[in-house]
């Protein structure tokens, strides 16, 4: 059973487009992150959130924790071809328990 | 400053071979947690080590293994390998543990069992 369950698997949309790509669970993490993975490259974190109903911005991306810290949102606004990537989030259920990944939403942006 | 940095890159075996695969994190970092990456399980948690000590370990069977020495480097071995060994092996290093303390990842090693 997969603890974060991350849809959808697949999105091929054209550049400028916006897209919500989403990251469930029924149980309850300490914090939530959201990396980003290129071919042949390792995956690189791009947030961390850590308060329930949290909202972060990172230039065009917008990350959501959820109020019962059960689930994560990444909006990204206007996308472009150098957004293409597979985006893995990843929770923590406390201080040093290991992180437990999503399968990811790989995204492809069409120019 | 120099990244996680895995090797090799890449690697082909043999069922019933071992691998050793190694992992050099950043500099002054001292966690070091190795995760297995395929298509139809995604990343899944092996070990991760600290000071030398392992503190936690994935639901993988025996035949994985691995260690971390005084200069925080580490390595992690597969012993009897299997088809459904084949995978992405990554490793990443933290300055501490814990949440306040990101992961940062190697570019993995890609392991191929035939």
């Amino acid at each position: 059973t997969q603890l974060l369950e991350q849809s959808p698997q697949f999105l091929s949309i054209q550049e400028g487009e916006n897209l919500t790509v989403y990251c469930n669970s029924s149980s309850v993490f300490s914090s939530l992150q959201w990396y980003r993975q290129e071919p042949g490259e390792g995956p690189v974190l791009l947030v961390t959130v850590v308060t329930g109903g949290e909202v972060k911005k990172l230039k065009r991306l917008t990350f959501q924790f959820g109020d019962a810290r059960k689930d994560s949102s990444l909006h990204i606004t206007a996308a472009q071809p150098g957004d293409t990537g597979l985006y893995l989030c990843a929770g923590a259920r406390s201080g040093n328990t290991p992180l437990v990944f999503g399968k990811g939403t790989r995204l492809s942006v069409i120019a | 400053k120099a990244g996680v940095t895995q090797t090799p890159r890449y690697l082909i075996k043999t069922r019933g071979q071992q691998v050793t695969l190694s992992c050099s994190p950043i500099s002054g970092h001292r966690s070091v947690s190795w995760y297995q990456q395929t298509p139809g399980q995604g990343l899944q948690f092996l070990f991760e080590y600290f000071s030398e000590t392992q503190r936690n370990k994935g639901n993988f069977p025996g035949r994985f293994s691995g260690r971390q020495f005084s200069n925080s480097r580490s390595e992690m071995n597969v012993s009897t390998l299997e088809l459904g060994d084949s995978a992405l092996y990554l490793c990443a290093s933290s300055l501490l543990r814990g949440l306040n303390s990101p992961l940062h990842f190697g570019n993995g090693t890609r392991l191929t069992v035939t």
